[in-house]
C-alpha cells in the first residue's frame, strides 16, 4: 500500500472551509484514497472515500488532483465538534487492510 | 443495532498475566480486523480475518493470538503480557465489497505493570 505525507497540524475558525491535504506520490491505479478522523480518543470514524473522481457526501468532499498523487478533504463549514485527527489512507487489496500514519490534528477555533 | 462493542473497556494487568479482549459486532460483516494506538500514534494493525475461522498476521502481530470461531465474534488474545503492550486496542468489522469502509468500537484501554 502507498504512503501518504500528511501535515502535523492545521488550525481552522470556525463556519470556514477546512481544507487538509494528503501526498500519495506512490499510489497504484487500483489504490482508493480513504478519509478517517478520530476524535479524542474514541474509535475511527468513516468520512469519505474516492479512487479518480472528485467526491462528496454529507460531511465532506474530496479533491484528487488529476495525476492522483495528491488528494484534499475538504469540511466546508468546519464546526469545533470537527476538532479531530484526520487520517488519509490509501489502499489496494481485498482484506480491506488500512495502514494508518499519523495524520493531521485538525484544531478548529471559534 | 449496536454497531461494533468491546469487552472490557479497561483492564490492568501484571507482566506475565494473560487475558482476552472480545469483540462483537452485529452487522453481519465478513472481515475484523484488531488495531492498537500508542499514545501520540497512528493505528496499527495486529491481526485480522476475512471470513469465520479465518485469519491472518497485520503489522505487529507478535505477542498476539487471535481466533474467529463465530462470524460476529474476533477474539484477540495475549498470552504473557509486557509492559510494551499498554496500549488502546481497537476492534473493526467491514463488509467485502469494493468500498471497504471499516466500523471501529470505542477501544479498550489496557496498561500492563
Amino acid at each position: 500500500d502507498a504512503k501518504t505525507t500528511q501535515p502535523p497540524s492545521m488550525d481552522c475558525a470556525e463556519g470556514r472551509a477546512a481544507n487538509l491535504p494528503c501526498n500519495h506520490s506512490t499510489i497504484s491505479g487500483n489504490e482508493y484514497v480513504y478519509w478517517y478522523r478520530q476524535i479524542h480518543s474514541q474509535g475511527p470514524q468513516y468520512i469519505i472515500h474516492g479512487l479518480k473522481n472528485n467526491e462528496t457526501n454529507e460531511m465532506a468532499s474530496l479533491i484528487i488532483t488529476e495525476d492522483r498523487k495528491s488528494s484534499t478533504l475538504i469540511l466546508p463549514h468546519a464546526t469545533l465538534r470537527d476538532t479531530a485527527v484526520y487520517y488519509c489512507i490509501v489502499r489496494a487489496g481485498n482484506t480491506g487492510k488500512l495502514i494508518f500514519g499519523q495524520g493531521t490534528t485538525l484544531q478548529v477555533k471559534p | 443495532n449496536a454497531g461494533v462493542t468491546q469487552t472490557p473497556k479497561f483492564r490492568v494487568l501484571k507482566t506475565g498475566q494473560s487475558m482476552t479482549l472480545l469483540c462483537a459486532q452485529d452487522m453481519n460483516h465478513e472481515y475484523m480486523y484488531w488495531y492498537r494506538q500508542d499514545p501520540g500514534m497512528g493505528l496499527r494493525l495486529i491481526h485480522y480475518s476475512v471470513g469465520e475461522g479465518t485469519t491472518a498476521k497485520g503489522e505487529v502481530p507478535d505477542g498476539y493470538n487471535v481466533s474467529r470461531l463465530k462470524k460476529q465474534n474476533f477474539l484477540l488474545g495475549l498470552e504473557s503480557a509486557a509492559p510494551s503492550q499498554t496500549s488502546v486496542y481497537f476492534c473493526a468489522s467491514s463488509y467485502p465489497t469494493p468500498t471497504y469502509e471499516q466500523y471501529f468500537g470505542p477501544g479498550t484501554r489496557l496498561t500492563v505493570t
